[in-house]
């Protein structure tokens, strides 16, 4: 059964609105949750992280909310550009060492000009 | 130099073939990872190596054989492989085995007839 959950497999914004892209865990154990994304025919890279300790972390454009009470992190773009079409994947993780890495199965955001 | 490389990127094989996949990462990072990304399902973590030694084996059949001669490639060899091992494999890599960024190549995409 799958830790980490997108349910939504696409999505499409406007440009310069917010994108709200959407993860749900279930184990009440993770304390570390990354965000990562994936353009066609490139590896997924680090975009932003959140410890459980906060509920919220900030890098530029992107922003990364936790809940921890309903299991839920979203990551939000604004305002959303172009560029920032690709496959968004969430992970989480309870213990150190990315051997205990849990990922979602990716959202596709698409930002129409 | 990108950071994590692998080659080749796209691959054909029949069931009875023999062929290998390369990665080389030259970030100065201690561990390295394969993983195997199938459709629709989420990032599946095959094995772990932390300074060449193999720390993880995450269930993997026999088919897929690892090799890391040193800290820096990766090698994952294929021998009767089946249809459903069709998939995206992706290399990464991080500082140490204990950090929960990683760094990934570009994948390869793997067909079987």
């Amino acid at each position: 059964d799958q830790q980490v959950k997108q349910n939504s497999p696409s999505l499409s914004v406007q440009e310069g609105r917010i994108s709200i892209l959407n993860c749900d865990y279930t184990n009440s154990m993770f304390d570390y949750f990354l965000w990562y994304k994936k353009y066609p025919a490139e590896g997924p890279t680090f975009l932003i992280s959140i410890s459980s300790i906060k509920d919220k972390n900030e890098d530029g454009r992107f922003t990364v909310f936790l809940n921890k009470s309903a299991k839920h992190l979203s990551l939000h773009i604004v305002p959303s550009q172009p560029g920032d079409s690709a496959v968004y994947f969430c992970a989480a993780s309870a213990q150190t060492g990315a051997n205990n890495l849990f990922f979602g199965t990716g959202t596709r955001l698409t930002v129409i000009p | 130099e990108t950071g994590v490389t692998q080659t080749p990127r796209h691959l054909v094989m029949g069931m009875t073939n023999k062929k290998s996949l390369k990665c080389e990462q030259h970030l100065g990072h201690n561990a390295m990872y394969w993983y195997k990304q199938s459709a629709k399902k989420p990032l599946e973590l095959m094995f772990v190596y932390n300074f060449k030694e193999q720390t993880e084996n995450n269930s993997v059949p026999s088919r897929f054989s690892p090799e890391c001669p040193n800290s820096s490639h990766l090698f994952l060899h294929l021998h009767t492989l089946q249809p459903e091992d069709s998939a995206l494999y992706l290399c990464a890599s991080s500082q140490g085995v204990t950090s929960r960024e990683l760094f990934f190549g570009e994948g390869s995409r793997l067909t079987v007839l």
